[in-house]
């Protein structure tokens, strides 16, 4: 059962373009949606999270939109930058029974080209 | 330390070998987790301590796997009678508050087991 669907797979994007990675969840108890952006032989690092209370959050070149009623957010990268190439997870969790218990979507693997 | 630190790094075990992994927490972190990562997958909730107590092991795929906090800083995933279905990286989380929705996490670069 896979509470957090993640796509594309894998994501090719020229130097400079805008990056878009979807997700849709099931969950609607989930109250907290990060991204997490993972290198090779690294573990995951937070890089931006939202509130379902607001639709969208910036932060630098790194947007989250939140659609509440289609359960569905996505992350923009402005600027694609070759140092971006990664490794990108959303994941969604709820605060009751656990604390910051994530659940994780497949990934999706990111390319900038120059 | 300055992060979270995972030990060792590598490890590969027979099919049916017990092996342990230890994750060291930021000093200070009350929560703790472990996550399972196969190859090209998203990481999948083992475990979770908030200091000592062992607060939710829902995710442990089997009675094989193991884990503990004794003295609520280091922890122990352990895994009996190793499977080929076990390998994965195994990774560690911390975070400084008990039970925050937004409270940033912190991983570890995981151990990467193999089972021959």
């Amino acid at each position: 059962q896979q509470q957090v669907k993640q796509s594309p797979q894998s994501l090719i994007v020229q130097k400079g373009g805008i990056s878009i990675i979807n997700c849709a969840y099931e969950n609607t108890a989930f109250d907290y949606f990060p991204w997490y952006q993972q290198f090779p032989g690294k573990g995951p690092a937070l890089l931006i999270a939202i509130r379902p209370d607001v639709s969208e959050k910036k932060e630098g070149r790194f947007t989250i939109s939140f659609n509440k009623s289609a359960k569905q957010f996505s992350l923009h990268i402005m600027d694609s930058q070759p140092g971006d190439s990664a490794t990108y997870f959303c994941a969604a969790s709820r605060v009751t029974g656990g604390g910051n218990k994530l659940t994780f979507g497949t990934g999706t693997q990111l390319k900038v080209e120059l | 330390g300055a992060g979270v630190s995972q030990s060792p790094r590598y490890k590969v075990a027979k099919r049916g070998q017990d092996v342990a992994l230890r994750c060291d927490p930021i000093s200070g972190h009350v929560s703790l987790f472990w996550y399972q990562q196969a190859l090209g997958q998203g990481p999948e909730f083992l475990t979770y301590f908030q200091n000592e107590a062992q607060l939710d092991k829902s995710g442990l795929p089997s009675d094989r796997f193991f884990a503990e906090r004794p003295e609520g800083s280091v922890s122990t995933l352990k895994i009996q009678r190793t499977q080929q279905e076990d390998s994965a990286v195994y990774l560690c989380a911390s975070s400084l508050a008990r039970v925050t929705p937004n409270e940033k996490l912190f991983f570890g670069s995981g151990t990467q087991l193999s089972v021959l």
